[in-house]
């Protein structure tokens, strides 16, 4: 089984510049979530999503980040503009149904984005 | 609101020892505990995980983690690490949401 998809792997930027990335969670799981790791912390989720629908975004800073997951597939989160701040590994996880309980998420390998 | 702290920032142990990582939780009930290690370059992935029942856990790569209600703790040990072992190890509490603590840095000397 295919496991949590995320591209690019590495992304260097300046500052006010914008910034997307890709996930592709694992086939048949309904809920995607986007986290924010700043080196030296643990991930901080970001926003959650339920098939296409958002769940969870109070996490997000909404003047500056953005995500959709269209159809309830595959994601991409947005930065428009970057700020230094926003240097971290931006890691998607995926679960079968949702964060309560027992479900297991599964992550992708991070995006390390870093912003001059 | 839950959340786990890990107290150790780093912690270096010769290949072949024991190793013991410690994670305290904060929460009211009984609380969903997970462990999950991130080697350099890859992502998290998933050790073992506490929802209730048997208080000793068995993982995979050789792990296992203990609950103790009366120390709000959930520690992992390995009887013997192996180099492959060197990682970043991150405690987590799920509520409505996942919360990782800050990890603590495994080193492994030969």
């Amino acid at each position: 089984e295919a496991g949590v998809a995320q591209s690019p792997r590495y992304k260097i930027i300046e500052k006010r510049q914008s910034v997307a990335f890709w996930c592709n969670p694992i086939s048949g799981h309904a809920t995607l979530y986007w986290y924010q790791q700043i080196l030296g912390q643990g991930p901080k989720l970001l926003i959650q999503f339920q098939n296409n629908g958002v769940v969870d975004d109070s996490q997000l800073p909404k003047d500056r980040f953005s995500a959709e997951r269209l159809k309830g597939v595959d994601s991409t989160l947005k930065i428009q503009p970057a700020k230094l701040e926003d240097s971290a590994v931006y890691l998607c996880a995926s679960s079968l149904l949702g964060p309560r309980g027992t479900d297991t998420q599964y992550f992708g390998p991070g995006t390390r984005l870093t912003v001059l | 609101a839950q959340s786990v702290t890990q107290p150790d920032i780093h912690i270096t142990v010769s290949e072949g020892a024991s190793l013991e990582l410690r994670c305290n939780y904060s929460y009211g009930a009984t609380p969903y505990l997970f462990w999950y290690v991130q080697s350099p370059g890859q992502g998290l992935q998933l050790l073992l995980k506490y929802f209730s029942g048997d208080t000793l856990v068995q993982g995979i790569k050789g792990f296992e983690a203990e609950f103790k209600r009366s120390q709000s703790s959930f520690n992992l040990r390995k009887p013997s690490v192996h180099w492959s072992d060197a990682a970043e190890y991150f405690c987590a509490v799920v509520d409505y949401k996942l919360s990782f603590g800050a990890g603590t840095t495994v080193t492994v000397r030969a």
